[in-house]
């Protein structure tokens, strides 16, 4: 597996409380994405990074906000959680100086909000 | 971003070659083709990618067609592992995102 790990793996939170899903690399890589996946729906990118303070807004980035202080680490939050963002959660990474290679994925996080 | 079709789902045997089909009649020069596959209760899984030769590696093959309007993934003989979401996706050149579609669910059976 590349070296990606996601924390929390599984979350259950109130809806109006924030919550922020971190995305930790090993391997030096310069874009990181996040992705959502709903039943339906399929995998759909919320916001993605290509490189440290340097991020940009994907499909579905309504209600979430990103955070790249340092290269190994990405961090989704969520402002005030709602019911429409209970999903699971899937980190990417990439290093592909022509942008044309392979993205590894996390394991996801399984998040719930009631 | 140009489409891919592919079939809902497929079903196969068990040590069996499996074929999965991807069309993408509007494919422009600088897409290349990737496969994803996605285990269940995994994240997508990284198979293969190509611009317009054959490739081949450990764990497929991916044929793509002379005009580049269709692919083909090459399992050479499934196992029940191989059981799965696959997602064939273009990605620009230049561009950073992927966007993922439906996919095919292959069934493995013993």
């Amino acid at each position: 597996d590349a070296g990606i790990t996601q924390s929390p793996r599984h979350k259950v939170t109130e809806t109006g409380t924030p919550v922020t899903l971190r995305c930790h690399q090993t391997e030096n890589h310069r874009y990181m994405y996040w992705y959502r996946q709903d039943p339906g729906h399929g995998l759909r990118l919320i916001h993605y990074s290509y490189g440290v303070k340097d991020t940009d807004k994907g499909e579905v980035s309504d209600g979430y906000s990103v955070s790249r202080s340092k290269t190994e680490d990405f961090l989704l939050t969520l402002e005030s959680a709602t019911s429409s963002q209970t999903s699971v959660y899937f980190c990417a990474i990439s290093e592909s100086r022509d942008r044309v290679g392979p993205l590894h994925f996390g394991n996801g996080t399984r998040l719930t909000v009631t | 971003d140009a489409k891919t079709t592919q079939p809902n789902s497929m079903e196969s045997n068990e040590e069996e070659p499996v074929h999965l089909p991807c069309n993408h009649s509007t494919i422009s020069g600088t897409d290349y083709i990737h496969w994803y596959r996605q285990l269940p209760s995994q994240g997508p899984e990284y198979v293969i990618h190509g611009l317009t030769s054959n490739v081949n590696n450990r764990m497929a093959s991916l044929a793509i067609a002379e005009d580049r309007k269709s692919s083909t993934l090459i399992l050479h003989r499934a196992t029940l592992r191989d059981a799965a979401v696959y997602y064939c996706i273009l990605r620009r050149s230049g561009y950073s995102t992927l966007t993922f579609g439906k996919g095919t669910m292959l069934l493995v059976s013993p």
